[in-house]
């Protein structure tokens, strides 16, 4: 099955800093997304990326399927945005295949 | 449009009973999967059911087991409680599904087995 990578697997920042979360996979996928596990343990959706580039206001992801990553900007940091942070990819006949997360914790 | 509720949210068994959880989907969606969440082997799917049918399986024995409604409406069951089975259990819903479209999460089931 595909085997997924995220990195790093700790981040600490100072709020306003930005920071580049990485998502590798083994395999070709057709869909990918990304979440944000808040502290009650509910996945939010952030992006669902395939391919391409896209922005929500100060969160971009840009996934290069040729090459089987991902990327996820988080631009001027706030306390908020602490959590875990998942990328999943998958595609017709498989089911999301989640990595170990970056668990990333904004400090003010 | 409503989000996809889950029911109970905390819930605490003990070893040996059976639990059964609750998903209603998100209004049109069809597609229902549940995946466990634990400490050490992080997120893992269970299974998915469309229209009533169960389309995807796991890898998880067979006291996990699962059903659809008419109105999409999902449940699963676990029988035999074991300590390890105690996780957060969230269910995904989405319209085609077949993994081809945005997955939509539920807040959680959180089940505690003492």
């Amino acid at each position: 099955g595909i085997q997924v990578e995220q990195s790093p697997p700790d981040l600490i920042l100072q709020e306003g800093a930005n920071s580049t979360l990485r998502c590798n996979f083994s395999d070709s996928v057709n869909n990918l997304q990304w979440f944000h596990q808040n502290p009650w343990g509910q996945l939010i959706n952030l992006f669902y990326i395939p391919s391409g580039t896209k922005q929500n206001g100060r969160l971009s992801a840009t996934t290069v399927a040729t090459e089987r990553y991902s990327l996820l900007y988080i631009s001027s940091s706030q306390t908020t945005d602490s959590g875990v942070y998942f990328c999943a990819p998958y595609s017709g006949n498989t089911p999301l295949v989640f990595g170990k997360g970056t668990r990333l914790s904004v400090i003010a | 449009k409503a989000g996809v509720t889950q029911t109970p949210r905390y819930l605490i068994k003990t070893r040996g009973q059976q639990v059964t959880l609750s998903c209603s989907p998100i209004s049109g969606h069809r597609s229902v999967s549940w995946y466990q969440q634990t400490p050490g082997q992080g997120l893992q799917f269970l299974f998915e059911y469309f229209s009533e049918t169960q389309r995807n399986k796991g890898n998880f024995p067979g006291r996990f087991s699962g059903r659809q409604f008419s109105n999409s409406r999902s449940e699963m069951n676990v029988s035999t409680l074991e300590l390890g089975d105690s996780a957060l259990y969230l269910c995904a819903s989405s319209w085609r599904g077949l993994f081809q479209e945005t997955q939509y999460f539920g807040p959680g089931t959180r089940l505690l087995v003492l």
